[in-house]
């Protein structure tokens, strides 16, 4: 079990680039999240996967971002003309199945900036 | 809605002296509680978990936290500071249907030698 590892730990980009992050889960976790923390607050929820179904997505998740699980293993979060309201730290976390999911792995994040 | 309220946005202790973080809860919140830490540029890591099992949670480095219904508050001590201690602290409670957590504001620790 190596944790659940995030790449890449850091991205800066200009305004309008298009930038994807990867989140790789705990092997066998079958339950896949997406957070965003800005600068003095707490992760907020972005999206869900169970496998590679995305089940629920957050308002936060404007048409420019979108988020994919192929195959139920990893998963991109892809943001499209990035604007600098988008600079935060995107964290990725893993849940097992079944048992008490309410427990949540978390990756030590991409943390973006976008000038 | 579930949501916790964190009071006190920075907590400032010397090395040795308790450690006392506070959390508070909404009354709707179904009966399980987390604490997270994050030490700077890295994820969060759990610290203790309450599951409607013993009210007094024992977590990892020396934490512990107690939930108090009445009060509604799961507020996390130590009863000794370390130097190691000094990070960013979340309370958090998880969605009655489990697919997300709600975060509250975080609560930085320093730890004064």
């Amino acid at each position: 079990d190596t944790g659940v590892s995030q790449d890449p730990r850091h991205k800066i980009t200009k305004r309008g680039q298009n930038v994807t992050f990867r989140c790789d889960p705990i092997s066998e976790h079958n339950r896949l999240y997406w957070y965003r923390q800005t600068l003095g607050q707490g992760p907020e929820f972005l999206t869900y996967f169970q496998n590679e179904a995305q089940l629920e997505k957050s308002r936060l998740l404007s048409d420019r971002f979108s988020a994919e699980r192929p195959k139920g293993s990893f998963s991109t979060l892809e943001i499209q003309r990035t604007e600098q309201g988008d600079s935060a730290m995107y964290l990725c976390a893993s849940s097992p199945a079944g048992g008490f999911s309410y427990e949540q792995y978390f990756g030590p994040g991409t943390r973006l900036t976008v000038t | 809605a579930q949501s916790v309220t964190q009071l006190g946005s920075h907590v400032s202790v010397s090395e040795g002296a308790l450690v006392l973080l506070r959390c508070n809860y909404s009354s709707s919140v179904p009966p399980y509680l987390f604490w997270y830490v994050q030490y700077p540029n890295q994820g969060l890591q759990l610290l203790l978990k309450y599951t409607s099992a013993a009210t007094l949670v024992k977590g990892i480095n020396g934490f512990e936290a107690e939930f108090k219904k009445s009060e509604t508050s799961f507020h996390l001590t130590k009863p000794s500071a370390h130097m190691s201690d000094a990070a960013e602290y979340f309370c958090a409670v998880p969605r009655v249907t489990g697919n997300q957590f709600y975060f509250g504001t975080g609560t930085s620790l320093t730890v004064i030698p």
